[in-house]
């Protein structure tokens, strides 16, 4: 299989655990997102990486959340001291610049990870 | 905040049908459009892009995008029961981030 893959797809935790996510992108593939969906809603975007710089990050991430892709190709995502309101769907997606230098950004996604917070 | 937005309704259309989601912008400044089709407990596929005014076709699929209007929508042609899904549209700005809506249910009705 050639697509995204994550692991694992399903966590349950306790309420105060950390926890962490592992996401593969597709091989060519420099740019990883990360996502966070819950029921009802679209996907919330949470941070991005080219290569292995973390380019972006959302004002709504607390502290708790931390991202890294230290060689460029798969990422990790922890959370910290986890509470119920974490839970939800934890979508990694990934997508090539382009042959051409000019960029749409197709993003292809994995199958997720849900997580529950008990 | 930049947005996305959808109205989630659920929109029900006879099979054969054409089905029409609509989607608004608030950053003028997005370059790229996307939507996304999720069924229940999967995650998004990408069905098309577009980052043109106007129209684009890809089988059953036509995407429209109206800069002018931050505008954009999706129409699918001779709808199928196994169309009924999530319709996600999503918008990318230049730092490629990108912002989704909360999408519109369709249910094609056999």
């Amino acid at each position: 299989d050639t697509g995204v893959s994550q692991d694992p797809r399903h966590k349950i935790t306790k309420r105060g655990q950390n926890v962490t996510f592992r996401c593969d992108p597709i091989s060519e593939h420099n740019r990883l997102y990360w996502y966070r969906q819950t029921l009802g809603q679209g996907p919330e975007f949470l941070t991005y990486f080219q290569n292995e710089a973390q380019l972006e990050k959302s004002r709504l991430l607390s502290d708790r959340f931390s991202a890294e892709r230290p060689k460029g190709s798969f990422s990790t995502l922890e959370i910290q001291r986890t509470e119920q309101g974490d839970s939800a769907m934890y979508l990694c997606a990934s997508s090539f610049p382009g042959t051409s230098g000019s960029s749409y950004n197709e993003q292809f996604f994995g199958p997720g990870t849900r997580l529950t917070v008990l | 905040q930049k947005e996305v937005e959808q109205n989630s309704g659920p929109l029900s259309v006879p099979e054969g049908a054409i089905a029409s989601l609509n989607c608004t912008y608030s950053d003028r400044g997005s370059q790229s459009f996307f939507w996304y089709r999720q069924y229940s407990g999967k995650s998004p596929e990408l069905i098309m892009f577009i980052y043109s005014n106007g129209d684009k076709e890809d089988g059953r699929f036509t995407a429209q995008l109206n800069k002018a209007s931050q505008y954009v929508s999706l129409l699918i042609r001779d709808s199928q029961p196994s169309d009924s899904a999530t319709y996600l549209c999503a918008a990318t700005t230049g730092g490629f981030k990108t912002i989704f809506g909360a999408g519109t249910r369709l249910f094609v009705k056999a």
